[in-house]
């Protein structure tokens, strides 16, 4: 149990396009999912929090206008990144946990985005 | 500032021999302290956690020790292999409040 997905696993756009990224919990239900960043042999960056039916809370730094994130339904998360640039270029990775999960994060397997 | 400092940042062991690596943090609020493993190219696995009520868990090979009033946890990897080769991350998190706060990473490589 605990599976969670992400669409799609690699992307490459070229610069000033938008793309999206999807994140599903499969077997359980997903109140509150999360959204991460990660470069080359660094650790995950937080970017925001989002909780199903209410807006993401983002972290500082972290341009909402940018990154777009909704969560509509409790399997579903996307993320946007919106004019993206060679900056954005990253491994995006999702997590989500539930009730009953005891804040246990179950992570997605990751995106990479390359903006050329 | 809630932070969650990881230990070594790389280490080499030989196969059969045991891998540690250590996290310290701040926050005595902090009650939930899971390890994470990540191979490259995929997302972090959750690989076993604990919570302050008990100082040790064991779940096969892995072990974590707590150590409460040294605000320290540790995971030991016993009988390591080559496919325990990974970065593994320390992170914590308190009640009321779902987010991870990640240490920096451990790449562990098991040479035979």
């Amino acid at each position: 149990g605990a599976v969670v997905s992400q669409h799609p696993s690699w992307v490459i756009c070229k610069s000033g396009t938008s793309v999206k990224i999807e994140c599903r919990s499969l077997d359980f239900q997903a109140t509150t999912m999360f959204w991460y960043r990660q470069f080359p042999k660094q650790s995950l960056m937080l970017m925001a929090t989002s909780n199903e039916g209410s807006k993401a809370t983002y972290e500082q730094g972290v341009e909402k206008d940018k990154f777009l994130i909704n969560h509509a339904s409790l399997t579903l998360s996307t993320l946007t990144v919106t004019s993206a640039h060679p900056e954005d270029s990253s491994f995006y990775i999702c997590s989500a946990t539930g009730p009953g999960r005891y804040n246990e994060q179950f992570f997605g397997p990751g995106t990479r985005l390359t903006v050329l | 500032q809630q932070q969650v400092k990881q230990s070594p940042q790389s280490l080499i062991v030989q196969k059969g021999g045991i891998s540690i690596i250590n996290c310290a943090y701040e926050n005595t609020a902090f009650d939930y302290f899971p390890w994470y493993q990540q191979f490259p190219g995929k997302g972090p696995a959750l690989l076993i956690a604990i919570r302050p009520d008990v100082s040790e868990k064991k779940e096969g090979r892995f072990t974590i020790s707590f150590n409460k009033s040294a605000k320290q946890f540790s995971l030991h990897i016993m009988d390591s292999q080559p496919g325990d080769s990974a970065t593994y991350f320390c992170a914590a998190s308190r009640v009321g409040n779902e987010k991870l706060t990640f240490g920096t990473g451990t790449r562990l490589t098991i040479i035979p």
